[in-house]
């Protein structure tokens, strides 16, 4: 079950800024590192942001995270047709031993 | 090449059991946290188990006690074994690696996913 709260859509026109945010607990965002994954339609998801911040090579620096105690939030600026996709959430819970997902947001580009 | 694939999918009957593979290429399986992460149709991720590269595994409540996580490090592959199950474990099935080998900071490598589904 879905443990960290996102909202279920977010949308925008091309180029412009959109933000996504991830609310948690203390065991989980309030603890650890948060992680974000974009997933396309039938595809496997992809880590987008790791360590609250960081891009992995080859991620647009279009896309940013940002965490504040037990929320965090993912920003796309300059936004494009290829960014419509489900956006997730993730951290580790220290009551659970294993990762919490968000509840997912669709983002989609006017 | 870093891939992960996954195969054992299929359709099985309610109280029946299934075994899911994750061959992995490029890196070493038992040097790394790997995850089982599933999808059931039309919903989220659920994280459904890890086991650590010393061996620990734990599993969601969703699946503890019926699904058991492990690794063949001969064969460079990872398993999860699926017993008892239900119509609520009808999902795609993804393996995934730890970018980083002792601390989880984000999953970097996924497989392809294979489809579980629990039909009589």
């Amino acid at each position: 079950q879905s443990v960290l709260t996102q909202p279920p859509s977010a949308s925008g026109t091309p180029g412009q800024r959109v933000t996504i945010s991830c609310s948690g607990s203390s065991s989980n965002i309030g603890s650890n590192t948060v992680n974000w994954y974009q997933q396309l339609p039938g595809a496997a998801p992809k880590l987008l942001i790791y360590s609250n911040n960081q891009r992995p090579s080859g991620v647009p620096d279009r896309f940013s995270g940002s965490k504040s105690g037990t929320s965090a939030s993912l920003a796309i600026s300059g936004l494009q047709s290829e960014d419509e996709a489900d956006y997730y959430c993730a951290a580790w819970d220290d009551s659970l031993n294993g990762y919490v997902f968000g509840t997912g947001t669709k983002v989609t580009v006017l | 090449e870093v891939q992960l694939v996954e195969s054992g999918g299929g359709l099985v009957q309610p109280g029946g059991s299934l075994r899911l593979s994750c061959a992995a290429s490029g890196f070493t399986v038992s040097s790394n946290y790997m995850s089982w992460v599933r999808q059931a149709p039309g919903k989220g991720l659920e994280w459904v188990s890890v086991i650590y590269s010393g061996g620990r595994t734990y599993y969601a409540d969703s699946v503890k006690g019926r699904f058991t996580i492990s690794r063949d490090n001969s064969k460079n592959t990872l398993y999860l074994q699926m017993n008892s199950l239900r119509a609520e474990d009808t999902a795609v099935y993804y393996c995934a690696r730890e970018m980083d080998s002792s601390s989880p900071i984000g999953m970097d490598v996924w497989g392809q996913g294979t489809t579980v589904t629990v039909s009589s």
